[in-house]
């Protein structure tokens, strides 16, 4: 049972750069979720799904698009990447009763 | 809107003694969900005790308790006998009943002192 499977662990973009962070899980959960870690701040919410076909904005969205391509991936793209969105993400889904589960966290640079 | 508050950057503590990290919260919601999480140094997220705002009884799991204090609006976590392994950022997040959203504090640094 591997839970949420996040890929790649370590990425190096330039500025400007775009890419795809990948996340799937095998929980059969419906809730899926991005998250942004920056010191000092805590984990704040980008977006999320409550099921498939929706996505919803959480309160760092800028920057960054979603799809839920079906019930078990949901993926995380930066269109033109910044230093700002150096960060590390983590991508997490909700099952019953109330449990989150979270990947082992994707290491993003942008220089 | 919903607004989770940990107070202490860091805390120390000896080992085998207990601790007390503390978080406020603040939401209008009767209904909500209060977590506790724990990122060791290794970077991963672990799950550690859940509070039901309509629990009655205050959660625990282990060497984990959660003090709840509804009418402050507090849910600390206590760590008993504490290990060198307890070391780590621990995270208080909760979700409203409502809401789909898990919002965090901005966590604490526990470091356990041999």
């Amino acid at each position: 049972n591997a839970g949420v499977t996040q890929t790649p662990k370590f990425q190096v973009l330039k500025t400007g750069q775009s890419m795809t962070l990948q996340c799937a899980q095998d929980m059969n959960h419906n809730s899926m979720y991005w998250y942004r870690q920056d010191p000092g701040m805590g984990l704040r919410l980008i977006y999320y799904s409550a099921s498939e076909g929706t996505t919803d904005k959480g309160e760092v969205p800028n920057g960054y698009n979603v799809s839920r391509l079906n019930k078990r991936e949901f993926s995380l793209r930066l269109e033109s990447a910044a230093p700002s969105q150096t960060s590390v993400y983590f991508c997490a889904s909700r099952g019953k009763p109330y449990g989150y589960t979270f990947g082992s966290g994707t290491r993003l640079t942008v220089v | 809107a919903q607004k989770i508050t940990q107070t202490q950057p860091g805390m120390f503590v000896q080992e085998k003694e207990a601790v007390t990290l503390d978080c406020t919260y603040d939401t209008s919601d009767p209904s909500y969900g209060l977590f506790w999480y724990k990122q060791p140094s290794s970077g991963e997220m672990i799950f550690l005790i859940y509070q039901g705002s309509y629990d009655q009884q205050n959660a625990t799991e282990g060497r984990y308790s959660l003090n709840f204090q509804k009418a402050r609006k507090s849910a600390n976590l206590v760590i008993s006998a504490s290990q060198l392994g307890d070391s780590a950022m621990y995270f208080c997040a909760m979700r409203e009943g409502g809401s789909e959203k898990l919002v965090f504090g901005k966590g604490t640094k526990l470091t356990v002192n041999p």
